[in-house]
């Protein structure tokens, strides 16, 4: 199994343009949680999904973020228009466990 | 609140050395809890879990206890090694919430020559 892939790696977007990070989790886990990790408040859950539905997104910061899982093998994280606060490396991960995938890095200049 | 915290902030050790990590916990009602690593630009890697029932886990030259009644756990690495240089991130979840996992914020290990 390859894991958790997420992509892209890397992001660099100016303020206000929209920016969509996209996950496959692995085969067969069926929750899937989306969480944003800054030096200053660690990782935060933004969102959690069991069977494709959201179940807990307390953790998304404001109406400028959303989350979709339209299947079991994909899942999006979009933010509309994207801020210079939003940077941060943003990590999908799915469960049990949970397994992370390598994050995609996020810089809103 | 739910709340984990760790110590020390930061560690750095000569290769071949051991160490411990520490992490106290106030999450009720406790289900698990999990060590992760952390290498720079990379996702936690899980390194161990523990159950309510377990003392005591080890994978490889990490070794994690539990002490369920303190609420304290702790990681010990023997015989570091400059691989072992990355974020250790105490991680605990509460019965009935799967996704309430409530994160330390890490002990950052620094292994040198």
């Amino acid at each position: 199994d390859a894991g958790v892939i997420q992509s892209p790696r890397h992001e660099v977007t100016e303020m206000g343009q929209e920016v969509t990070l996209r996950c496959k989790p692995i085969s067969g886990h069926n929750s899937l949680f989306w969480y944003r990790q800054t030096m200053m408040r660690g990782l935060e859950l933004l969102i959690y999904f069991n069977n494709n539905v959201p179940i807990d997104d307390s953790g998304m910061p404001e109406d400028r973020f959303s989350a979709k899982m339209p299947n079991a093998s994909f899942s999006t994280l979009k933010i509309q228009p994207s801020e210079p606060r939003d940077s941060a490396v943003y990590f999908c991960a799915s469960g049990p466990g949970p397994t992370f995938g390598s994050g995609t890095r996020l810089t809103v200049v | 609140k739910n709340q984990v915290e760790q110590s020390p902030q930061s560690l750095i050790i000569l290769e071949g050395k051991n160490c411990t990590l520490q992490c106290n916990y106030t999450v009720s009602p406790f289900s698990n809890l999990r060590w992760y690593k952390q290498d720079t630009g990379r996702g936690p890697v899980s390194l161990t879990i523990m159950t309510f029932s377990e003392n005591t886990k080890s994978n490889g030259r990490y070794t994690a206890t539990l002490d369920a009644d303190t609420k304290q756990s702790s990681l010990h690495i023997t015989a570091s090694q400059l691989s072992d240089s990355a974020s250790y991130i105490c991680v605990v979840s509460a019965t009935g919430t799967a996704s309430k996992l409530t994160f330390g914020t890490g002990t950052r290990l620094q292994v040198t020559l």
